[in-house]
């Protein structure tokens, strides 16, 4: 069955950086753009960035762009978010999705992993 | 950036009544909207593509219409699994900021 397992969370200091992974098993990983959302403690979900199946044409929301970097390694089926100069509203839950082929919607997601920017 | 409004917020009904909640977006999206359902601890579900299409799984109870700047979701009779937060989405990008569906 079709599995996304986020790790790479923790407790960071403002304006440091933390890498997230999420490992992808059970379907064709190179397939799929992958996406990344976050939702921070008792708020609504946030789009953060994309990838398409080939490690092309990456998107940022507005509030990571220039300090988020997604990307991928098709040969082990995982996902990264690298996250650079942390700020204290970058804390949240972050999920990675899989979009559904040809339906332009995440069809699987991960459980999350936890990201809190304190010092 | 499209921006995606959802109401009401809030929505307090009883099990077996028919729940209606909207999304605007900024600008016309044509059809390219999805639904998700989000229960406390978990992760959020797709339940509806491109406007009014169920994705595999989803109960007949679940409908979705609308296409351009309003969209709809329909739950027809409420079951006890229902309660719950949905958000809108806008083809692979911007979510709405949700409406909670709450027992009455």
């Amino acid at each position: 069955q079709v599995q996304l397992e986020e790790s790479g969370g923790g407790v960071v200091q403002p304006g440091r950086s933390l890498t997230l992974s999420c490992v992808a098993s059970g379907f064709g990983f190179s397939s799929h753009a992958m996406n990344w959302v976050r939702q921070a403690p008792g708020k609504g979900l946030e789009w953060v960035a994309s990838i398409w199946y080939d490690g092309t044409n990456k998107k940022y929301g507005d509030s990571v762009k220039g300090r988020f970097t997604i990307s991928r390694d098709n040969s082990k089926n995982t996902l990264h978010l690298q996250m650079n100069s942390l700020r204290a509203e970058d804390t949240a839950l972050y999920y990675c999705a899989r979009v559904a082929s040809k339906l332009g919607a995440f069809d699987y997601w991960g459980q999350g992993t936890l990201v809190t920017v304190s010092s | 950036e499209i921006v995606l409004t959802q109401s009401p917020a809030t929505l307090s009904l009883s099990p077996g009544e028919r729940a209606t909640l909207s999304c605007r977006a900024s600008q016309s999206i044509s059809t390219y909207l999805a639904w998700y359902q989000q229960k406390p601890g978990q992760a959020p579900r797709l339940l509806i593509y491109d406007a009014s299409n169920r994705a595999t799984g989803i109960p007949a109870r679940f409908s979705g219409s609308g296409s351009g700047t309003d969209f709809t979701l329909t739950i027809s009779s409420l079951e006890p699994e229902d309660f719950a937060v949905y958000y809108c989405q806008q083809r692979e990008r911007t979510f709405g900021q949700g409406t909670k569906v709450g027992i009455k």
